[in-house]
């Protein structure tokens, strides 16, 4: 199994460009996520969703959009890519439970920079 | 308040020496409560959950105090290898199981 994997791993941009980062997960999970992770900030969740064919909005979606249209994987979107946007993005997966969280798979993160 | 609170250290430590580090959330109707570890420019991964009755794993133990809202995480015989950033994570609210809040981290190093 290769758990949950991200592309790309480093991107610069320069501000106003779009770009996509894919998240995919094999180990057949319900819920995906996405955060970014800025110094002294911790994890911030963008977007998540709880099955395929849904999102839902996160902390600090504005400036993102995402899809999820197959289970396993979970595509992230800067249409149009601004400083402030700099950051580690790092995308998860885990089961689903009502009751109480399950434990959360990260991919090894995107390293973007938006000059 | 920020809704998950943890000293951002560093917490410069020798070998073989024990360590703990605390961590305070603010609802009070949080669920779920974990450490994660991440080391330098890698991804968080789960190192523990926490329960109510707290739970040891090897040198590694973990305590909830709900009325004071706190939890904790004690490290025994420090290791080179524990050298990392520590990650408070609570599940903040009843009905969101999938949503987690993380702290901001509590970094570790272990000397000789």
């Amino acid at each position: 199994n290769a758990g949950v994997t991200q592309t790309p791993k480093f991107r610069v941009l320069k501000t106003g460009q779009s770009m996509t980062l894919l998240c995919a997960q094999d180990m057949n999970h319900e819920y995906m996520y996405w955060y970014r992770q800025d110094p002294g900030m911790g994890l911030r969740l963008i977007h998540y969703s709880v099955g395929e064919g849904t999102t839902a909005k996160g902390e600090v979606p504005d400036g993102y959009n995402v899809s999820r249209l197959k289970k396993q994987n979970f595509l992230l979107g800067l249409e149009s890519a601004a400083p402030s946007q700099t950051s580690v993005y790092f995308c998860a997966s885990s089961y689903s439970r009502r009751s109480a969280a399950y434990e959360q798979y990260f991919g090894p993160g995107t390293r973007l920079t938006v000059t | 308040r920020k809704e998950v609170e943890q000293d951002p250290g560093p917490f410069n430590v020798p070998e073989g020496a024990t360590v703990a580090f605390n961590c305070t959330y603010s609802n009070s109707a949080s669920q779920s409560f974990f450490w994660y570890r991440q080391d330098c420019r890698k991804e968080p991964k789960l190192l523990m959950s926490v329960y109510s009755s707290g739970n040891e794993d090897g040198r590694f133990t973990a305590q909830l105090n709900r009325a004071s809202q706190y939890i904790s995480l004690l490290i025994r015989d420090s290791k080179l290898s524990d050298s990392a950033t520590y990650l408070c994570v609570v599940n903040p609210k009843a009905g969101t199981a999938s949503k987690l809040t993380f702290g901001t981290g509590t970094r570790l190093q272990v000397t000789l």
